[in-house]
């Protein structure tokens, strides 16, 4: 069965914070992993592609990490205009399942 | 200017049927990857349907059989027929779009803003 895992569901932070949100792939996925934000009432936008590259025109506090079946992103220092759901998606054969979000907001 | 633009949602009756559009400007569809991804009212993103370049497609097990994604190539359009609409099947439809280079393999770099369709008698 093909999975899609995220950890935590929410988080709050303070401004200036690292914070980092897991995905775990089931089964293995390579690199075929992205990260898309989804501000509220707003279309979901690529942050992050092949697990680890950086979208144009995202601000280098987003990163990604991770090969296989466990990925994170990080925001290395959290941004008042972060505030925001997060999903991972696998994109290496279907289905192409996202997970189920991580609601980010400050503290 | 690049973009996609959802057309077509509305209120149908559960078993009823509706036809999605998606209508690109600035790139080719049939150079991309297109698919449909829903979003429920308060829930995550679900992905739908895709249509690959040479026009070979794939469905979510949950719309398998009731949705069929199809391209317009002279109308640089993308549809989702839907039928035998079920409750469970009201969302946000989103069109959106995957290059397949050696950068980017498929993933979604282009979204549409969303067509709301609504199941409810």
């Amino acid at each position: 069965d093909i999975q899609m895992t995220q950890s935590p569901s929410s988080l709050s932070a303070s401004v200036g914070d690292r914070v980092t949100i897991t995905c775990r792939a089931s089964p293995g996925i390579t690199n075929y992993l992205a990260w898309f934000q989804q501000k509220p009432g707003k279309v979901p936008r690529l942050l992050i592609y092949s697990a680890s590259t950086l979208q144009s025109g995202v601000p280098s506090r987003f990163s990604g990490s991770g090969s296989g079946t466990d990925f994170t992103l990080t925001i290395s220092s959290l941004q008042p205009e972060d505030v925001a759901t997060y999903y991972c998606q696998r994109y290496n054969s279907v289905p192409f399942t996202f997970g189920p979000g991580t609601k980010v907001d400050i503290k | 200017e690049v973009q996609l633009v959802e057309s077509g949602g509305g209120l149908v009756q559960p078993g009823g049927s509706l036809r999605l559009s998606c209508a690109a400007s600035g790139f080719t569809v049939r150079d991309y990857y297109m698919s449909w991804v829903r979003q429920a009212p308060g829930e995550g993103l679900e992905w739908v349907s895709v249509t690959y370049i040479g026009g070979t497609t794939s469905y979510a097990e949950s719309v398998k059989g009731r949705f069929t994604i199809f391209r317009d190539d002279s109308k640089n359009t993308l549809h989702l027929q839907v039928n035998s609409l079920r409750a469970d099947d009201t969302a946000v439809y989103y069109c959106a779009r995957a290059p397949y280079s050696a950068n980017y393999r498929g993933v979604i770099d282009l979204w549409g803003q969303g067509t709301l369709v609504t199941v409810s008698s």
